[in-house]
């Protein structure tokens, strides 16, 4: 099974700043990798797959790099609507996994 | 608009069965692999198989092989989870999700609103 591990588990950020979030797959997924937003109480939702490319709707501000066996998550420029948990996503043989998910709180 | 909804959980003693379906509405289901992902509460997704268009193949996470069953029923467009010997740690809120393109696929686009499983004595 290929395991994700996903830092920091915390992120404090301040409206307007930028985010990093970091997603590490235990052997290479390619570019099989997907990013998730939720919000409490909600369903996830897709904000990125194949490691770079947007979901349909997914504002500008989210972008996703990486290949490999690291992969990087960055929200450019923090609304309020964005502080939520994000869980990063490997696809890459039939057995999915996801991370342990990271908190992007309200600094 | 695509809908999917979820039902059949509630509480079950361990050991225990339970079955969920997933009711898949505004597309056409049987083009696409569907996936069960869970979350345990306040903890994260864990994805829990998936099943192809036909339901001719099935994976499982390494936690539920041989425990869980993912089937399907095209003319029903529903979508099933058989779920024996069940633990406490499969105490989760269960999610359908349809990937977000048609045949093989895993990056999910749409999900339903997560039906509840309690495995508790």
């Amino acid at each position: 099974e290929i395991v994700m591990t996903q830092s920091p588990a915390t992120l404090s950020v301040s409206p307007g700043e930028r985010a990093t979030l970091s997603c590490r797959a235990s052997q290479s997924v390619s570019s099989n990798l997907a990013w998730y937003q939720q919000k409490p109480g909600q369903a996830p939702r897709l904000l990125i797959y194949g490691a770079s490319t947007r979901a349909t709707g997914i504002p500008a501000r989210f972008s996703g790099s990486g290949s490999g066996t690291e992969f990087t998550l960055t929200i450019s420029s923090l609304q309020s609507e964005d502080f939520a948990v994000y869980y990063c996503q490997q696809y890459n043989n039939w057995r999915s996994t996801f991370g342990g998910g990271t908190k992007v709180e309200i600094k | 608009e695509v809908q999917l909804v979820e039902s059949g959980g509630g509480l079950v003693q361990p050991g225990g069965s339970l079955r969920l379906s997933c009711a898949a509405s505004g597309f056409t289901f049987s083009s696409y692999w569907m996936h069960w992902v869970r979350q345990a509460p306040g903890k994260g997704l864990v994805w829990v198989s998936r099943i192809n268009s036909d339901g001719s193949s099935t994976s499982y996470a390494d936690s539920v092989k041989g425990r869980f069953t993912i089937s399907r029923d095209n003319a029903k467009n529903t979508l099933y989870l058989q779920m024996n010997s069940l633990r406490a740690e499969d105490t989760a809120v269960y999610y359908c999700a349809r990937p977000r393109r048609d045949g093989y696929n895993y990056e999910l686009d749409y999900w339903g609103q997560g039906t509840l499983v309690t495995v508790s004595s």
